[in-house]
């Protein structure tokens, strides 16, 4: 079964500083995809970006971009110029294309904490 | 345009008793599923359903009931409350089954708590 493992279970970081969260994840299969969702204390959940895993390209979305090492099984989030409202838990997500549904096997989460 | 709405916000039950979580969705979505959401273990489906009249287990299934007698509904059932159930519960839906370009959109989450 596929697994992903967040080993960071907080962070924190400088507002405007940058902050990288890790994310490794465990298949045996070539083609996926994989997330990074937010959750700031409201508790909604707010997809923040997505990879095909057949794209060698650096998915990018405003100031979060991700670093996908395929063959290290490593997807990991950059977040520029952190800013106040980023402060959240972040969660990797990891979603296999042989399943026949939208199913998400999820990390533990990271907490990040955005220091004024 | 309401999206995935969840009822209750916050549920808390005694021991053995039973309850049903809400879950409506104003999208059209084929898919949607259940998820609980635990300390330090992320987010685990429970149960998920691909149509009407279509339901499967997630990996955390033990102690809870679905089923989706309609497109836009998909309520979970706890027959017997137990403290182990204690939890957050987020609803998600996304419009096609397959698709990876349909993302999934959540709820806002039904706090419960087993006494």
């Amino acid at each position: 079964a596929q697994t992903v493992t967040q080993s960071q279970p907080e962070m924190s970081v400088q507002e405007a500083e940058t902050v990288t969260l890790s994310c490794t994840y465990d298949t045996s299969e070539s083609d996926y995809y994989l997330f990074w969702y937010k959750q700031p204390p409201s508790r909604q959940m707010i997809l923040v970006i997505r990879q095909e895993a057949y794209k060698q390209q650096n998915a990018t979305e405003n100031r979060f971009s991700v670093n996908f090492q395929k063959a290290a099984k490593s997807f990991s989030l950059k977040i520029s110029d952190s800013q106040l409202g980023d402060a959240a838990m972040y969660f990797c997500a990891y979603r296999s294309l042989m399943w026949g549904a939208q199913k998400l096997v999820f990390g533990q989460g990271t907490r990040l904490t955005i220091n004024p | 345009n309401a999206g995935v709405t969840q009822t209750p916000k916050f549920q808390v039950l005694k021991t053995g008793q039973s309850m049903t979580l809400q879950c409506a969705q104003d999208m059209n979505h084929e898919y949607m599923s259940w998820y609980r959401q635990d300390p330090g273990m992320g987010l685990r489906l429970i149960h998920y359903s691909v149509g009407a009249g279509i339901t499967d287990q997630g990996e955390v299934p033990n102690g809870y009931n679905v089923s989706r007698s309609t497109t836009e509904d998909f309520p979970l059932r706890l027959l017997s409350a137990a403290p182990s159930q204690t939890s957050v519960y987020f609803c998600a839906s996304s419009y096609g089954v397959k698709s990876a370009n349909s993302p999934l959109h959540f709820g806002n989450g039904t706090r419960l708590t087993v006494t």
